[in-house]
């Protein structure tokens, strides 16, 4: 299974609402990530959990919140957004681990629309 | 900084022929090299991946090439079919285990019929 799920595929929410993004992976892979991507643009890295752990956040706004409860499962929670923040959310997962890089697997994104 | 850039925003290829693809980096310490495929309403898609030890290696009708004297990677599609009309990007982790890739700006590859 090489497959990275995420959850809703479509959100639309105002700008007081509170919601969550959620990413799924079965490939035993350890490092897993959040992405932004705007039309015409490639994805920006926001934030990487490595062994459940944040090792990068990438001075993302603190209205974006994301979780790693386990293993296998990310969430970004999401508060107070902007209409700026409409995109495309990318998750992604690998190998995880020192010394090496490894090819991240993408899920199919959750497109956001704040109005 | 560090940059990946692409030589080209689009592309037009008649079915049947090869494609070319070209990407520039700037930082000489990348270590690892991935080519991606994004279709439209999808996530990128892996393609293949290099490491900075090798200058070419070889999939299922792509092939990667790497020049690290000039900083360029390229991807070669052979065969080019409609079902490879997409957003390539190239991106680079640049340093030896770091979980962070930085994408190119990508190429549109329009197949023409």
């Amino acid at each position: 299974d090489t497959e990275v799920t995420q959850t809703p595929k479509h959100l639309v929410m105002g700008m007081t609402n509170k919601k969550s993004l959620k990413c799924e992976q079965h490939m035993g892979h350890r490092a897993m990530y959040w992405y932004k991507q705007k039309a015409k643009k490639p994805p920006e890295l926001m934030f990487v959990y490595s062994y459940e752990k944040l090792s990068i956040n990438e001075s993302v706004p603190s209205r974006f919140s994301p979780e790693c409860p386990n293993s296998s499962l990310l969430n970004l929670h999401l508060h107070a957004l902007q209409p700026e923040d409409s995109a495309l959310y990318l998750c992604a997962s690998s190998q995880a681990g020192t010394g090496s890089s490894y090819e991240q697997y993408f899920g199919p994104g959750t497109r956001l629309t704040v109005t | 900084g560090e940059s990946v850039g692409l030589h080209l925003p689009t592309l037009s290829v008649q079915e049947g022929d090869n494609s070319i693809i070209n990407c520039a980096y700037s930082n000489s310490a990348s270590d690892y090299f991935i080519w991606y495929k994004q279709e439209s309403g999808k996530g990128p898609q892996f393609i293949i991946d290099i490491r900075s030890n090798m200058d070419k290696r070889q999939g299922q009708r792509v092939t990667v090439l790497l020049n690290k004297t000039v900083k360029h990677l390229s991807l070669q599609i052979a065969a080019t079919q409609p079902g490879d009309s997409a957003v390539y990007f190239c991106a680079e982790s640049g340093d030896f285990g770091n979980e962070k890739l930085t994408f190119g700006t990508g190429t549109r590859l329009t197949i023409i019929p």
